[in-house]
């Protein structure tokens, strides 16, 4: 399978814990979003990077939040201390970028978060 | 602020063609319009996307009114797979990301 890769595909965790989750993009893909997406609402962006340079962070990135992309390959998304508000799916998408108006976003399939 | 107005569910025959409809009444000339859509337990799917000409593809066709009002995603045979919730988003030409809307939930029925 060449799609974007997510791992793992759930995880429970306790209030309070550390998190973190991995994103294998299509490979040779430039460009890596975040998102994440509560029941019933559409994905809302958190983050983005080109190769390695994260170039833009959501307001709802709090501090606790932090991505990475060492590289410019697979991406860690970690959440410090979590919070219950912070379950939810997290989902992570690659593009081959060249020219914005002809991006296509893949995404994977997500990394479910529940906080107890 | 919401760019697009969907309907939050409709319902489609097997074998029809399904057409979702998407408003965009405060479209900018320089704003693509995007289809994407999410399977249940899956990621989205890019679909289709165009400024202003009707497009059409492998998945889906994609008319746009002539003054980019509005606009129709139309899948020409619909099928069981096709249930889905269905993004109409519009993305300025410079803007680095997508803004997803609630969407359209379709239930594709035999």
């Amino acid at each position: 399978d060449t799609g974007v890769s997510q791992n793992p595909r759930h995880k429970i965790t306790k209030r309070g814990q550390n998190v973190t989750f991995r994103c294998d993009p299509i490979s040779e893909h430039n460009r890596l979003y975040w998102y994440r997406q509560t029941l019933g609402q559409g994905p809302e962006f958190l983050t983005y990077f080109q190769n390695e340079a994260q170039l833009e962070k959501s307001r709802l990135l709090s501090d606790r939040f932090s991505a990475e992309r060492p590289k410019g390959s697979f991406s860690t998304l970690e959440i410090q201390r979590t919070e219950q508000g912070d379950s939810a799916m997290y989902l992570c998408a690659s593009s081959l970028f060249r020219e914005i108006v002809n991006e296509k976003l893949f995404f994977g399939s997500g990394t479910q978060l529940s906080v107890l | 602020d919401a760019k697009t107005t969907q309907p939050p569910s409709m319902d489609c025959a097997e074998g029809r063609a399904a057409n979702l409809p998407c408003n965009h009444s405060t479209i900018s000339g320089n704003e693509y319009v995007y289809w994407y859509r999410q399977i249940h337990s899956q990621g989205p799917q890019y679909i289709i996307h165009g400024l202003k000409n009707n497009e059409t593809n492998e998945m889906a066709s994609l008319i746009i009114t002539e003054d980019r009002k509005s606009s129709t995603l139309i899948l020409p045979h619909a099928t069981l797979r096709d249930t889905a919730v269905y993004y109409c988003i519009v993305r300025v030409s410079n803007d680095y990301k997508l803004s997803f809307g609630a969407g359209t939930t379709v239930t594709v029925r035999a």
